[in-house]
């Protein structure tokens, strides 16, 4: 267990609909961030929040959106869902100092149909 | 071009081998080296993390970092079949967003 937890681990669901999924950062971690981990794009980064403020975004499509709560638990929405959208979703959390890698959950499996 | 470059693989080696694998990379902005390893429907798991230039050794694992040449390496001593997993490069410029390579999976047979 790597102290990051994320569920749903599983979620199917039709095209056009909305999914939420909910990750829980390591103890102690203030640093959120969300990965896609497709087949053809390999692991791409989403977006980062620290400690309840967005920090960075990467390749995150307007259909998504996140956000990290007051507990530190963070949240990514997915809407108008496409069967492109089908994919690993990842959360990973990290202290804010320079040199640290990520500690990653065991990511949510999304499938659209 | 890509801003870091992994070949995907496979790779299959004997138990008791060793493992080369590399990445290539072209952002000059990247400061910290690091390899995971991922089993299949796992999230990766940090193995090494570098800053300079040269070796650093862990165990069975040892980490290369060339910066001049833009070049990476994990070499895996006396591998095992619980070796068998993804392996993927990764780097941090400023800030703290990863870039990963595209990951090469590695199998050890037995």
């Amino acid at each position: 267990d790597s102290g990051v937890t994320q569920t749903p681990k599983h979620l199917i669901t039709a095209t056009g609909q909305r999914v939420t999924l909910r990750c829980s950062p390591r103890s102690g971690d203030l640093s959120v961030y969300w990965y896609q981990q497709s087949l053809d794009q390999g692991l791409q980064f989403l977006i980062q929040y620290y400690n309840g403020e967005e920090r960075a975004k990467g390749n995150i499509l307007e259909r998504f959106s996140a956000q990290q709560f007051p507990d530190l638990h963070s949240e990514l929405n997915l809407s108008s869902l496409e069967l492109g959208d089908s994919a690993l979703y990842f959360c990973a959390s990290s202290v804010e100092v320079q040199g640290s890698g990520y500690t990653f959950g065991s990511g949510t499996r999304l499938t659209v149909v | 071009q890509k801003e870091v470059e992994q070949d995907p693989g496979p790779l299959s080696v004997p138990e008791g081998a060793i493992v080369s694998l590399n990445c290539t990379y072209s952002n000059s902005a990247f400061q910290y080296f690091m390899w995971y390893r991922q089993y299949s429907r796992k999230g990766p798991e940090l193995l090494m993390y570098t800053y300079s230039s040269g070796n650093k050794e862990d165990g069975r694992f040892t980490a290369q970092v060339d910066k001049s040449s833009k070049y990476i390496s994990l070499f895996i001593r006396d591998s095992q079949p619980s070796d068998s997993a993804t392996y993927l490069c990764a780097f941090k410029a400023a800030g703290n967003k990863l870039t990963f390579g595209g990951g090469t999976r590695v199998l050890v047979k037995p």
